[in-house]
């Protein structure tokens, strides 16, 4: 079965500090993934996607990058992290079946960020 | 950016059916309509998706007007720990740079009373 991986669970960092937070999903091959963002009392904003390895699309401008160095891992990263950056950030993969086919997304467990 | 229009909030009796409606007028022709839940503090659970027929599985049932302008997703016997914030979303089927994304606007947070 297909299980997705995120840690930490949560994360307290200081403005100006680097981020890494690190997603991986297991039991399947060449997923799409994504990465989310959820402010405190909003919906989920789409921050960034993925088709493949090394295949990024941004969604928003903003203070993150995200990278996909293998097929099942999907980094979201800062350089200098800023009070906006706090939030509640999840990753999510979806079977790609073909042009045309529908699946569902699956959703880990998140990690809150706090920047203080 | 979300397409789809949901009530903010809404109540329900445990046991009772939770009719949790949501418009999206302009939808394509290629666009499913996809619901998922959020407990507070995780992640998005997925609970159904349609096209055009109505469709029903273990979770919940989805009703989608002829018209597929708006959709009602259906929990027919609610339980306390169905309460939780509602997204209903449409996207379009394929995996391009344009396609396959989801996109969720703020949802109907249901609260299922005892």
């Amino acid at each position: 079965s297909q299980t997705i991986h995120q840690w930490p669970a949560t994360l307290v960092q200081p403005v100006g500090s680097p981020l890494s937070l690190e997603c991986t999903v297991e039991g399947t091959s060449n997923p799409n993934l994504y990465w989310y963002r959820q402010a405190a009392g909003r919906g989920l904003q789409l921050l960034f996607y993925s088709v493949g390895i090394g295949q990024i699309s941004s969604e928003v401008p903003q203070n993150l990058s995200a990278s996909r160095p293998q097929d099942r891992q999907f980094i979201l990263s800062s350089k200098k992290l800023l009070l906006s950056d706090s939030g509640f950030y999840l990753c999510a993969w979806r079977r790609y079946l073909g042009a045309g086919m529908n699946t569902e997304a699956f959703f880990g467990q998140g990690t809150r960020l706090t920047v203080v | 950016d979300a397409k789809t229009t949901q009530p903010t909030s809404m109540d329900c009796a445990e046991g009772r059916a939770a009719n949790l409606p949501c418009n999206h007028s302009t939808i394509s022709g290629n666009e499913y309509v996809y619901w998922y839940r959020q407990i507070h503090s995780q992640g998005p659970q997925y609970i159904i998706h349609g096209l055009k027929n109505n469709e029903t599985n273990e979770m919940a049932s989805l009703i989608i007007t002829e018209d597929r302008k708006s959709s009602t997703l259906i929990l027919p016997h609610a339980t306390l720990r169905d309460t939780a914030v509602y997204y209903c979303i449409v996207r379009v089927a394929g995996r391009g740079s344009t396609l396959g994304r989801l996109y969720f606007g703020r949802g109907t947070q249901l609260t299922v009373w005892p």
